[in-house]
């Protein structure tokens, strides 16, 4: 598969706790976004980080950036209901035009 | 409404024939890609056009898939001879050029091949 490894596949959480999901691609990159994606919406995008930084916060989201380790998490502090969601993480490769997308996590926020 | 729209919505269609989806992009977006998205899983990268030019082609793609954005504007994709696994949701977005790399969904055409 083209597509990066997410961890978890799926995850429950009770509204108010703070939610983590991981991800980890293979190739150089010139920066990582998140995405998120419900039934009412579609595709949204979220954050950027680019691969020169390592941590980046907008709201209540939070990401970092390991290059070494060619991985990215995000935190979504606080959560609501509202975001339950896949969430997905995305890569541009350097020297390319493709972006990779991972397979997603799956966030249930229960009320 | 992200301002990228998707047609049809909806696409039901036998086994062998030919489909071809449309989309129009936010005016000011150099920028296209067409992704497939199966149940459960991220989107896969189709294609991806700056302005008229087709510049990245997936390997995932077959012959029998074809795009074209004449004049950089609205782009289509076309299926000929349609495959029970090509059901799924064909999704397009665009951005701008330069160095925001968000991209603007729009909200998909879902193929089912009976």
């Amino acid at each position: 598969s083209q597509q990066g490894e997410e961890d978890p596949q799926a995850l429950s959480i009770q509204e108010g706790e703070n939610a983590t999901m991981n991800c980890s691609y293979k190739t150089s990159i010139n920066n990582l976004q998140w995405y998120r994606q419900n039934s009412g919406r579609g595709l949204v995008h979220l954050i950027l980080i680019r691969s020169n930084e390592r941590e980046k916060h907008s709201g209540r989201l939070r990401v970092t950036l390991d290059t070494s380790k060619k991985s990215s998490s995000l935190l979504i502090t606080a959560s609501r209901a509202a975001d339950t969601a896949s969430y997905f993480c995305a890569t541009d490769s350097t020297g390319g035009f493709k972006t990779i997308f991972g397979a997603g996590t799956r966030l249930f926020v229960k009320a | 409404d992200t301002g990228v729209s998707q047609d049809p919505r909806h696409k039901i269609t036998k086994r062998g024939q030919n489909v071809t989806f449309r989309c129009d992009p936010i005016s000011e977006h150099n920028r296209l890609y067409w992704y497939r998205q199966t149940l459960g899983q991220g989107p896969e990268f189709l294609t991806y056009f700056q302005n008229e030019a087709q510049l990245e082609k997936s390997r995932l793609l077959s012959d029998r898939f074809s795009a074209e954005r004449p004049k950089g504007s609205f782009s289509t994709l076309e299926i000929q001879r349609t495959e029970q696994g090509d059901s799924a949701m064909y999704l397009c977005a665009s951005r701008t050029s330069g160095d925001s790399y968000e991209q603007y969904f729009g909200p998909g055409t879902r193929l089912t091949v009976t």
